[in-house]
């Protein structure tokens, strides 16, 4: 039963810490999806991949947050340095080809102190 | 950008009365999905419409995507617990080169009370 992993599921961190979140997609899927959950904003696209390139990072505040895709088993999100309005949970998605549907990672509750 | 509006933010119902949410959009949709989100869950991808007028049904749920593909509905009928959750709706991504990007309507939170 394929399905996307995420880690960590859980991470608690003081202001101003370094947060990386990973996640391996499911095997053949060639895009990926970095989403942010909160009960305020929803969910919000955040970047996303195709064949390992960014295609679109414009939801992401570029000073602090970067994503990147060492290989195709591994997303990464960063966040240098975090702050508590980061405090939400993040989802990776991945997927295959146009209007195909995403297939969600169980997520990152993130908590920024 | 595009954006997908979806009503209502909140529905409660007693178990066994039917429920439907709505989402609309201002530009012509090539598709839109629906998504459930379990309470501390994740999405989970339910249905995808993409012609005109369809109707599609999983069990108690029919979805319906309008005739000029800008609207859409999901509709419970006879709700049970297990129906609780967040139901998303969501079209293709604003640009040319959307590649499976998706915008996400805000979502409407189903409880149901035994």
């Amino acid at each position: 039963d394929a399905r996307v992993t995420q880690t960590p599921r859980d991470k608690v961190t003081e202001m101003g810490q370094e947060v990386t979140m990973r996640c391996q997609p499911i095997l053949g899927h060639n895009t990926v999806f970095w989403y942010r959950q909160t009960m305020m904003q929803g969910l919000e696209l955040l970047a996303y991949f195709r064949n390992r390139a960014p295609l679109d990072d414009s939801g992401m505040p570029k000073d602090r947050f970067s994503a990147e895709m060492p290989d195709a088993t591994l997303a990464t999100l960063k966040i240098q340095p975090s702050e508590p309005r980061d405090s939400a949970v993040y989802f990776c998605a991945s997927g295959s080809g146009h209007f195909y549907e995403q297939y969600f990672g169980p997520g990152t509750r993130l908590t920024v102190t | 950008g595009q954006q997908v509006m979806q009503i209502p933010q909140y529905q409660h119902v007693q178990e066994g009365e039917d429920f439907t949410t709505y989402c609309n959009s201002s530009t012509t949709l090539s598709n839109i999905q629906w998504y459930k989100q379990r309470p501390g869950g994740h999405p989970v991808f339910l249905i995808q419409l993409v012609k005109s007028g369809e109707v599609k049904k999983q069990k108690r749920l029919t979805f319906q995507f309008g005739e000029a593909k800008k609207n859409s509905s999901l509709h419970i009928t006879a709700t049970q617990t297990t129906d609780v959750g967040t139901y998303f709706c969501a079209g293709p991504g604003a640009g040319g080169t959307s590649y499976g990007k998706l915008t996400f309507g805000q979502g409407t939170i189903l409880t149901v009370h035994p």
